[in-house]
């Protein structure tokens, strides 16, 4: 079983749809959560970040967290062409120190279509 | 914003050759750096930890011998892959933290390497 488990999809939606992204993990000794974006044979920037349990929210991106079940999501509201990507979870038992090893999920493709 | 730069973005190589990967934090000191590997529609997969003045800590199955890491100052790390076979053919991409926010990787634009 992986860490971190991320549908690769692809998923297709409408422009202007609320899109749903999830990730599954294994290890609970994970606190701190990262959503990347990577465009097509670009490198991936940070989308939000959210540290334990919990939702945080900047402009039409909101992320959750929940730990009790180990699930971590992110919601894109207003989905724009712009948007298609691939949307990559990460997370991280520390980030102090040398141990800010980063376990990336598999990725999910996101194609917005106007 | 932080930039993190790669060079070359790609490049094709002859089985046996070795190839050198340079990442380089153009506005901030990166007291770390991460080289990872990302195989076509897959996820990164860290392949090691460069701290600054120190040697690289790399991850299991990953054979230090053949990609060799140096992090020399607190603006570039090197990535040389030795010996280079087909199978290598990936895209590299490195990250940078900043000392100042502990919790940010920047990641660099990839380098596309082909051993033909």
């Amino acid at each position: 079983q992986k860490e971190v488990e991320q549908d690769p999809g692809p998923l297709s939606v409408p422009e202007g749809a609320i899109v749903s992204l999830n990730c599954t993990y294994s290890n609970s000794a994970f606190q701190y959560f990262m959503w990347y974006r990577q465009y097509s044979r670009k490198g991936p920037e940070l989308l939000m970040y959210t540290y334990s349990s919990g939702n945080k929210e900047d402009g039409r991106f909101t992320a959750q967290v929940d730990k009790s079940s180990k699930y971590i999501s992110l919601f894109i509201r207003d989905s724009q062409p712009s948007d298609s990507a691939t949307y990559l979870c990460a997370m991280s038992t520390s980030l102090s120190g040398g141990y800010n090893k980063l376990i990336f999920g598999a990725g999910t493709r996101l194609a917005v279509h106007p | 914003g932080a930039v993190v730069s790669q060079h070359p973005s790609w490049v094709i190589c002859k089985s046996g050759t070795s190839v050198k990967i340079e990442c380089r934090s153009l506005d901030f000191q990166a007291t770390t750096m991460f080289w990872y590997r990302q195989f076509p529609k897959q996820s990164l997969m860290l392949m090691a930890t460069s701290n600054e003045g120190s040697k690289a800590t790399y991850e299991q199955g990953v054979e230090k011998d053949k990609f060799l890491i140096n992090h020399a100052s607190l603006t570039l790390s090197t990535l040389t892959v030795t010996s280079a076979h087909p199978e290598d053919s990936s895209f590299y991409i490195c990250s940078a933290r900043d000392r100042r926010i502990s919790y940010e990787q920047y990641f660099g634009p990839g380098t596309r390497l082909t051993v033909t």
